[in-house]
């Protein structure tokens, strides 16, 4: 069974440009969730999404945002982006909403994001 | 407001000796759940535990062993006879059912096996 994939695996990208990241899901999950983690502030919650809706949102700016499509597939996009954005980006995949409560989340293993 | 707590933020061992990592949390949910996840150096977060809060269980698996008390609000994980390939930074983290699956995670424990 595959993981979690993200891609890129690496990206460096200059200030006020914009970045997209990919995250495919384990098949079967339908629930994707993305943080942020910096040596700082570790792992911070950006969001999550089930069936392609927006379940739940950290406390990051608008700057921060992300879809999840048909197939569970998710993209985050960071636009005009800050050297304070420069982090591990980790996409977490899991069954999403069910009986047994809240499941286990499966990691990828992440974008490394470098904003200069 | 949910929070973990990792108290220990670096932790030194011989091989072969024994390890615990402490993890207290706070919440006012009744409902809840308790995760350890390991990450090595390659970056990606490693599920070792899940348990309810209804679940208050030791459980025991091979190695790793995991002490859950509500009555102190801790989830300490013990590592027996540690190995070199124990070495990686380990994560508590809680979650609530009225934030969906959002992680609270706590800052981590950087654990390193010396040979």
């Amino acid at each position: 069974k595959a993981g979690v994939t993200q891609t890129p695996r690496y990206l460096i990208k200059t200030r006020g440009q914009q970045v997209t990241l990919s995250c495919s899901p384990i098949s079967g999950h339908r629930s994707v969730s993305w943080y942020q983690q910096t040596p700082g502030q570790g792992l911070q919650f950006l969001f999550e999404y089930f069936s392609e809706t927006q379940r739940n949102k950290g406390n990051f700016p608008g700057r921060f945002s992300g879809r999840q499509f048909s197939n569970s597939r998710s993209e985050m996009n960071v636009s005009t982006l800050e050297l304070g954005d420069s982090a591990l980006y980790l996409c977490a995949s899991s069954l999403g909403p069910r009986q047994g409560g809240n499941t286990e989340a499966f990691f990828g293993q992440g974008t490394r994001l470098t904003v200069v | 407001a949910q929070k973990v707590t990792q108290a220990q933020t670096e932790i030194s061992v011989v091989e072969k000796e024994d390890v615990t990592l402490d993890c207290v949390y706070e919440t006012r949910d009744t409902t809840y759940y308790l995760f350890w996840y390991k990450q090595p150096p390659s970056g990606e977060l490693v599920f070792l535990i899940r348990r309810n809060s209804f679940d208050e269980q030791n459980e025991i698996s091979g190695r790793y062993s995991w002490n859950f008390q509500k009555s102190t609000s801790s989830f300490n994980f013990t590592i027996t006879a540690s190995q070199v390939v124990d070495s990686a930074v380990y994560f508590c983290a809680l979650s609530v059912t009225n934030t969906g699956n959002q992680f609270y995670f706590g800052t981590g424990t950087s654990l390193t096996v010396i040979p």
